[in-house]
């Protein structure tokens, strides 16, 4: 099983500053990854997806990048509304689909 | 537009069964894979299956094998995530997914999610 880790768990970041997220893979995955945001009391959301790419409605602020096991989500200034948790998902090892543990972004 | 509307909380005792459902709408139900994850209170997310309405082709993860079963009817648009003897560590929020990348072969992110639902097991 490809094992993700996040880091940091906790970043604390002031409205305006930009935010790293890091996302390591235990073996390589290719491009096959997947960050979501989750808010309180709320589902998750796909923010982006091969890495890189934004899905439908999300702001050019949120960059994905990486390959292999490295992986970064970049949150360029950042708004009130990003605020929230962040996890990256694995599926290039099929049939097992796996989740990060999740970095926590707050003021 | 796509949504997923999944069934209402439930509060269960400790070997009692349970089924849960997400009923999708806006899209072909029967060829786009829905998986299921779990979010046990505080904590992150657990991919537990996935499933292919049209053939029922069913995915499980291993730690999650014979814990859970999952199912669909496509004629009538829902999946089912099923327990026959829960435990109070089964208490936590359930959310359905719909696959997002439209491949069979290999299923990949999840595009839009159900609203969960929150299953409590208390004795």
């Amino acid at each position: 099983e490809t094992v993700m880790t996040q880091s940091p768990d906790t970043l604390s970041v002031s409205p305006g500053e930009r935010a790293t997220l890091s996302c390591r893979a235990s073996q390589s995955i290719s491009t096959d990854l997947a960050w979501y945001q989750q808010k309180p009391g709320q589902a998750p959301s796909l923010l982006i997806y091969d890495s890189s790419t934004r899905a439908t409605g999300i702001p050019a602020r949120f960059i994905g990048s990486g390959s292999g096991t490295e992986f970064t989500l970049t949150i360029n200034s950042l708004q009130s509304e990003d605020f929230a948790v962040y996890y990256c998902q694995q599926y290039n090892s099929w049939p097992s689909l796996t989740f990060g543990g999740g970095t926590k972004v707050e003021i | 537009e796509v949504q997923l509307v999944q069934s209402g909380p439930e509060v269960k005792k400790p070997g009692e069964s349970l089924k849960i459902s997400c009923k999708g709408s806006g899209y072909t139900f029967a060829t786009d894979w829905i998986g299921w994850v779990r979010q046990m209170p505080g904590k992150g997310l657990e991919w537990l299956g996935i499933i292919f309405p049209h053939n029922s082709d069913t995915r499980i993860s291993p730690p999650f094998q014979g814990l859970v079963t999952i199912s669909a009817d496509k004629s009538i648009n829902t999946a089912y995530l099923q327990w026959s003897s829960l435990k109070a560590s089964d208490t936590a929020m359930y959310f359905c997914a719909k696959e997002g990348s439209g491949s069979y072969f290999r299923p990949a992110y999840f595009r839009q999610w159900g609203q969960g639902t929150l299953v409590t097991v208390s004795s």
